[in-house]
C-alpha cells in the first residue's frame, strides 16, 4: 500500500520554541493532506487540511498563527507549533491519499511532542 | 456530516470471531465506509472499505446492509495482537465535493487470551 513518512517520531522542546513536523507521501502525489492532533485515549482530532499550492484550511478553534502548515510540493506538508507551551504536547499524526476524493487514508507514525 | 456511532468498547478472547457495528445514518449516495485500526503511538492503519454489500479481504469483512445506515466490521479468530482501537469513517463529499475525514470516538477492543 501507499507509504506515508512522517519525521519526527519524537521530540521535546522547551518552552517557546518552535517545532516542525514533515510529512511526506514517499510513493504518490497528494494534492491534498491532513493534520491531526490525539490526546491520550482519546479520538483524532482534525486540526487541518494542508492544501498543495495554497493556504490550509483550519478547523474551528484551532490557530491558524499558531499551527503553521505548509504544502510546497505535492508530496510535503510541514506542521510548524510556533511558541510551543506545554498545552501543545500532545500526538501529531499527519495522513493523505492517492485517491481524488480522498476516501481511503493512509497515515503517518506519528510525532508525539513533549514540550516542557 | 455524516455521523458515525460505535461501542466504546468491546471484550473477546482470542479465537473468536469479532463483529463491530457502526451507525452512518446520515451517509451520502457517494459516501464510501472505511475502517482503520490505531495501536498506542501510531498512526491509524487501513483495514477494510465498502460501498454496498460485502467485501472481503486477507484480514476482514465489512458488511453493508442495503440501507447503508450502518456497517459491520468482521474479525475472524481474532489474536492478541488485534487488540486495538478501530475506526469507521464515512466519506464526507459528494461529486467533485471536498472529503472531510473525521473521526468519531471509535471502539476499543481488547482481545483476551
Amino acid at each position: 500500500g501507499a507509504v506515508v513518512s512522517q519525521h519526527p517520531s519524537w521530540v521535546i522542546c522547551k518552552s517557546g520554541t518552535s517545532v516542525k513536523i514533515e510529512c511526506r507521501s514517499l510513493d504518490f502525489q497528494a494534492t491534498t493532506m491532513f493534520w491531526y492532533r490525539q490526546f491520550p485515549k482519546q479520538s483524532l482530532m482534525l486540526m487541518a487540511t494542508s492544501n498543495e499550492g495554497s493556504k490550509a484550511t483550519y478547523e474551528q478553534g484551532v490557530e491558524k498563527d499558531k499551527f503553521l502548515i505548509n504544502h510546497a510540493s505535492l508530496t510535503l506538508s510541514t506542521l510548524t507549533v510556533t511558541s510551543a507551551h506545554p498545552e501543545d504536547s500532545s500526538f501529531y499524526i499527519c495522513s493523505a491519499s492517492p485517491g481524488s476524493n480522498g476516501e481511503k487514508l493512509f497515515f503517518g507514525s506519528g510525532t508525539q511532542l513533549s514540550v516542557l | 456530516l455524516a455521523k458515525t456511532t460505535q461501542p466504546i468498547s468491546m471484550d473477546s478472547y482470542e479465537g473468536q470471531e469479532v463483529n463491530i457495528t457502526c451507525s452512518h445514518n446520515n451517509i451520502a449516495t457517494n459516501d464510501y465506509i472505511t475502517w482503520y485500526q490505531q495501536f498506542p503511538s501510531q498512526g491509524p492503519r487501513f483495514i477494510i472499505q465498502g460501498y454496498k454489500t460485502k467485501v472481503t479481504n486477507e484480514v476482514a469483512s465489512l458488511f453493508i446492509p442495503a440501507d447503508r445506515k450502518s456497517s459491520t466490521l468482521s474479525l475472524p479468530r481474532v489474536s492478541l495482537s488485534d487488540t486495538a482501537v478501530y475506526y469507521c469513517l464515512v466519506g464526507d463529499g459528494g461529486s467533485g465535493g471536498s472529503y472531510i475525514p473525521t473521526f468519531g470516538r471509535g471502539t476499543s477492543l481488547i482481545v483476551h487470551p
